[in-house]
């Protein structure tokens, strides 16, 4: 069945270092990727976003790359701070359409920046 | 301040017993999800509503039940037949066709 996998599982970094965490899917009609972050008793907030027709998307510290070819995508978050440590899930959408809350989850990476 | 209210944050009940997990939205999305959290998996759907009185199964629906009466309202029933009801459940919603799903802040149902 459709399925997206995840990688690593945990990651610590310095605080100032980069964080990169990479994420893998299976439905090549998947079209829509969203990251979330997840603080600890919280629900996932979504943090960046991006779609099949585009290959890179920036939003401050935050950057996704996507693949289609290889059907992977990564989310890259630079000059990390403590407060970015958090479970972190990547998500591709259940096949081509337009119910982007359909979504095929990865399983989460944790993410620990040291002061 | 609209956002999606997931009630109560923790649950407990026996084995053998129903129990509805209430998720109200006053953000005025048309679509409404469940989701299931367990540790090292991930989330999985349960059952998603499009529209008012309708609903659809996702993964994971078996032991699972839902009703959309309202567009603010989509409660979880874990019925007796969940064979692994304790867990961390999310609800979630989005506003239309392509736009970002927007998550509570869960219930954590314990069953003993």
């Amino acid at each position: 069945g459709e399925n997206v996998e995840q990688h690593p599982s945990t990651l610590s970094v310095q605080e100032g270092d980069s964080a990169v965490i990479k994420c893998t899917y299976s439905d090549s009609a998947s079209n829509y990727f969203p990251w979330y972050k997840q603080e600890l008793g919280k629900g996932p907030q979504l943090i960046i976003d991006i779609r099949s027709n585009v290959g890179e998307k920036k939003d401050q510290r935050i950057a996704v790359t996507l693949n289609k070819t290889a059907k992977h995508f990564s989310l890259h978050i630079t000059e990390t701070q403590p407060e970015d440590s958090a479970v972190y899930f990547c998500a591709a959408t259940a096949g081509f359409s337009g119910n982007t809350g359909k979504l095929i989850f990865g399983q989460g990476t944790t993410l620990q920046v040291k002061p | 301040d609209g956002g999606i209210t997931q009630s109560p944050k923790y649950l407990f009940r026996k084995e053998g017993q129903n129990v509805t997990l209430s998720c109200e939205q006053n953000l005025n999305h048309d679509a409404m999800y469940w989701y299931r959290q367990d540790p090292g998996q991930g989330l999985r759907l349960i059952y998603y509503s499009q529209i008012v009185n309708d609903f659809q199964k996702g993964d994971i629906a078996e032991g699972y039940s839902v009703s959309r009466e309202k567009k603010e309202s989509f409660p979880l029933t874990v019925t007796s037949a969940q064979k692994n009801p304790t867990a961390f459940y999310l609800c979630a919603s989005r506003s239309r066709t392509n736009s970002p799903l927007h998550f509570g802040n869960g219930t954590r149902l314990t069953v003993t």
